[in-house]
């Protein structure tokens, strides 16, 4: 079946480093993947989308990258601070229409 | 733009009861999708609608659940009987058409329900 994986749930970090979050995904090639932040208590917010020809995406302090082969994403937050704080979901869409997202459980950062 | 709109924020319920959700799209966005999340299974597609059709609802989890999208601009999401394990935030979100758009939803701030 098709699955989507976050890295871990819970990731700290220390201000001014580098945090990488994983989001690994079987038995499917999506077209692209994207990235959303979500708060407490709020909805998920729109980060970035990386299309399957596009090896690496930069918006600002985030970068993510895209390994059709292995199957992987990676999002990179550089000179992280403490508004970074958040939980942070990849999402796919597994069903081929380019209409319908699956989400990852979300990796919470903690700056 | 105010965004997607979503009401109430909260609702506190008693098992048996009809509990009916709200959502208003962004204006000109022509796809409406409803997920419900929880701990247990985080972010979960309930159904989504594009021009006020339901497309796909297989993720409606049982007949208690129905969704509908009376206008271009609004839809409901409705329980009845609602049960304790119904219990989760339900989120609108809405997306412009492919060919304006990439695919990214617009979340609303979302409706947390709680059936006692």
């Amino acid at each position: 079946s098709q699955k989507i994986e976050q890295n871990s749930e819970a990731l700290n970090i220390q201000e001014g480093k580098t945090a990488t979050l994983t989001c690994n995904y079987t038995n499917y090639s999506p077209a692209y993947l994207q990235w959303y932040r979500q708060d407490p208590g709020r909805g998920p917010v729109f980060l970035l989308l990386i299309r399957e020809n596009e090896k690496e995406k930069r918006k600002e302090r985030l970068k993510v990258t895209f390994d059709t082969t292995l199957k992987q994403s990676l999002f990179h937050i550089t000179a992280s601070q403490p508004a970074d704080s958040a939980t942070y979901l990849c999402a796919l869409d597994m069903s081929g229409s380019a209409r319908q997202l699956t989400f990852g459980s979300g990796t919470q950062l903690t700056v | 733009d105010a965004g997607v709109i979503q009401s109430p924020r909260h609702e506190v319920t008693e098992m048996g009861q009809e509990v009916t959700l709200r959502c208003k799209l962004i204006s000109g966005h022509n796809s409406l999708f409803w997920y419900r999340q929880t701990m247990m299974r985080g972010l979960e597609l309930l159904i989504y609608f594009n021009n006020n059709v339901p497309i796909d609802d297989s993720g409606m989890p049982e007949d208690r659940f129905s969704a509908k999208m009376p206008n271009a601009s609004f839809s409901t999401l409705k329980i009845q009987p609602s049960e304790p394990r119904d219990s989760a935030v339900y989120f609108c979100a809405s997306s412009p058409g492919l060919a304006g758009g990439t695919g990214e939803l617009f979340f609303g701030e979302g409706s947390r329900l709680t059936v006692l």
